[in-house]
């Protein structure tokens, strides 16, 4: 079985600043996808951004990039020139993508990011 | 109109009550999920559907039950609600040929269930 592990209960981090939220897994698979998915006040869960195992150039979303270290098994979100929309809750998830997976995310424990003004 | 819509929004109801939460999808998507997030906990799965007639327990099952009866809806019932299933519980639909999108959910907004 997966889990993953986020170790920051709680951040905060100055509007237009960097931070950097952490996310390490343990699997025995190969090939699998990570993604980041925020949930703001209002409790919808939204995607912020995603990678595939396989690929080793780290994914990108305009503010938001990851630093994907496949042998570390470590996942971290960063988030550049933070907005006060950023303030949320993040979440870190896996999926397996091997054959006859039900391909269920599974989910960290989350951190919660304020930005403050 | 929402992509996923989960009803009721928000609801309170006493220990030993039935309750079903209601999911429905306008994306066409064959894979449905439930899950419950708790305070510290992240998100759970509870269950999960491949189709119409498919139906499987996810890490979580105890105390649900599900039902899928169309493709476009998918709805978990609390046989007899106790107060440590006060939570908050969200459907999710994913695609399995959207090829690299196939892992991707997407979420209802989440059903607010208290059980007093």
């Amino acid at each position: 079985a997966q889990t993953v592990t986020q170790s920051q209960p709680e951040m905060s981090v100055q509007e237009a600043e960097t931070v950097t939220l952490s996310c390490t897994y343990d699997t025995s698979e190969n090939n699998y996808y990570l993604f980041w998915y925020k949930q703001p006040p209002s409790r919808q869960m939204i995607l912020v951004i995603r990678q595939e195992a396989y690929k080793q150039q780290n994914a990108t979303e305009n503010r938001f990039s990851v630093n994907f270290q496949k042998a570390a098994k470590s996942f971290s979100l960063k988030i550049s020139d933070s907005q006060l929309g950023d303030t949320a809750m993040y979440f870190c998830a896996f999926s397996s993508i091997s054959s006859g997976s039900a391909r269920q995310l599974t989910f960290g424990s989350g951190t919660q990011l304020t930005v403050l003004p | 109109d929402a992509d996923v819509t989960q009803t009721p929004r928000n609801r309170i109801t006493k220990t030993g009550k039935r309750i079903m939460l209601e999911c429905s999808q306008t994306k066409g998507h064959d894979r449905m999920y439930w899950y419950r997030q708790d305070p510290g906990l992240g998100l759970r799965l509870i269950y999960y559907s491949f189709d119409v007639k498919d139906i499987n327990k996810g890490e979580i099952s105890d105390g649900y039950s599900v039902s899928r009866q169309a493709q476009a809806k998918f709805s978990l019932s609390l046989e007899s609600a106790i107060p440590n299933q006060t939570a908050l519980y969200f459907c999710a639909t994913s695609d399995p040929s959207a090829g690299s999108g196939a892992n991707v959910l997407t979420f209802g907004a989440g059903s607010r269930l208290t059980v007093l």
